[in-house]
Parts: C-alpha cells; structure tokens; sequence
C-alpha cells in the first residue's frame, strides 16, 4: 500500500473554496486515490475516487497531475458542516489487502 | 441508499467479559472489515474477511479476537476477554469488490465499547 503525506491540520472559512494536498510518491500503476471524510463520532464516509486528471461530483472535486505522485481533494464553499477529518489513500491494488488509514488532515471551519 | 448498520451503539463491559459486536453489511457486498478508533486517535485495520474465511489481519487482531459470519447477513466480531486498552469506537465496514482499487468501503457508525 502506498504511503501517503497529507497534512495534519487546516483552517478556512465559510464560503472559501479548501484544497487538501495528499503526496504519493511510490503510488503504484494500479494504485487508484480515494478520499473519506469522517465526522466525529461516526464512520469514515467514502467522498470521491478517482485514477487520473479529474474526477467531480456532487460533493467534491478530485485533481491528479500526470505523474500520480500527488492528489488535490478541493472542497467548494465550504461551511459549518465540512469541519472533519479528510483521509486519502492509495492503492491497493490486490482487493483483500488490507486497507490502511493515516491520520488524515483536520478540516476545521471557521464562521 | 443501502448503509452499514452496527449494534448495539454502545457497550459498556467489565474487564475479562467476552462481548460480541454486530454488523449487518450492505446485502450484496462480499467483502467486511472492522476497524477500531480509540479516541483521538487514528482509525486502525483489525481483519478483512471473504469468501467466510479471513484474508488479512494485523497485529492487533490476536487470539484474543474472533470474526465471524453466522449467517447470511451478520458479521460479527468477538472479543473473547476484554481488556482496558480495548475501549474504543469499532467500525465495520464492507464494499462490493474489495480494496481502495475501485470499490470504496461503506462504513457504519460504529458501536463505542468502553471497559471498566
């Protein structure tokens, strides 16, 4: 499984559009990226996956530069609600590995 | 949208009693998982389980620790003497295909064990 380095913490305020960078630099070529925000309290809750350049939904966009050593979770107008834990991982590419969390980066919002 | 459910949502136990968590993963998904979250801090791996038999566990799944599927809808996890160090939030967890690659796992909220 590939190693990730992400932050440990961020601020921003209600309305700010939020990146959260997450380095991969060993990531495998079958290796996808996959993002979980977890709130206090509750489960880690799957936001976005995706391989390569971009991928969007409904809750976030997800931006993957050419060389896959590196991820961008953007976050658009955040509020309130978006305060959590933001989690990314990588890999692995054989599906009963095991599947491991870092510490991930606090997201706290500011009114 | 199918979800993850977990009972009970807390479980409070004295130390040395065996307790069992439950889990009833979305129906079409093969592949389950617990994971625990001690407060504060990161949520760990415990076993990955498929196909009714165990495919990875860490190091602290020891003998201590049980999973099982006793039918075709539980998932559940046994710990067989409970210790302190136990309490923490127990997650399971369960995904369609297995792994990150393109399967992304499903989460329940969890029951909070805690051990006196």
């Amino acid at each position: 499984l590939a190693k990730t380095t992400q932050p440990i913490s961020m601020d921003s305020y209600e309305g700010q559009e939020v990146n959260i960078t997450c380095s991969h630099n060993n990531i495998a070529t079958n290796d996808y990226i996959t993002w979980y925000q977890q709130f206090p309290s509750q489960g880690p809750r799957f936001i976005i996956q995706g391989y390569k350049t971009k991928v969007t939904n409904e809750v976030a966009s997800l931006f993957i530069p050419a060389d896959r050593k590196s991820s961008t979770l953007s976050l658009p107008r955040v509020s309130l609600s978006d305060t959590a834990v933001y989690y990314c991982l990588v890999g692995p590419k054989n599906r009963d590995d095991k599947i491991i969390f870092g510490k991930g980066t606090r997201l706290h919002i500011l009114p | 949208e199918p979800e993850v459910t977990q009972t009970p949502s807390h479980q409070v136990t004295q130390m040395g009693q065996e307790v069992i968590l439950r889990c009833v993963p979305i129906s079409n998904h093969l592949y389950f998982y617990w994971y625990r979250q001690i407060l504060g801090q990161k949520v760990e791996f415990l076993v990955s389980f498929y196909n009714n038999e165990i495919s990875e566990k860490s190091e602290i799944f020891d003998d201590q620790f049980s999973v099982e599927r006793p039918d075709g809808s539980n998932f559940t996890l046994k710990i067989r003497s409970t210790k302190l160090e136990d309490s923490a939030m127990y997650f399971c967890a369960s995904s369609s295909q297995g792994a990150v690659g393109n399967s992304p796992l499903h989460f329940g909220n969890g029951t909070r064990l805690t051990v006196t």
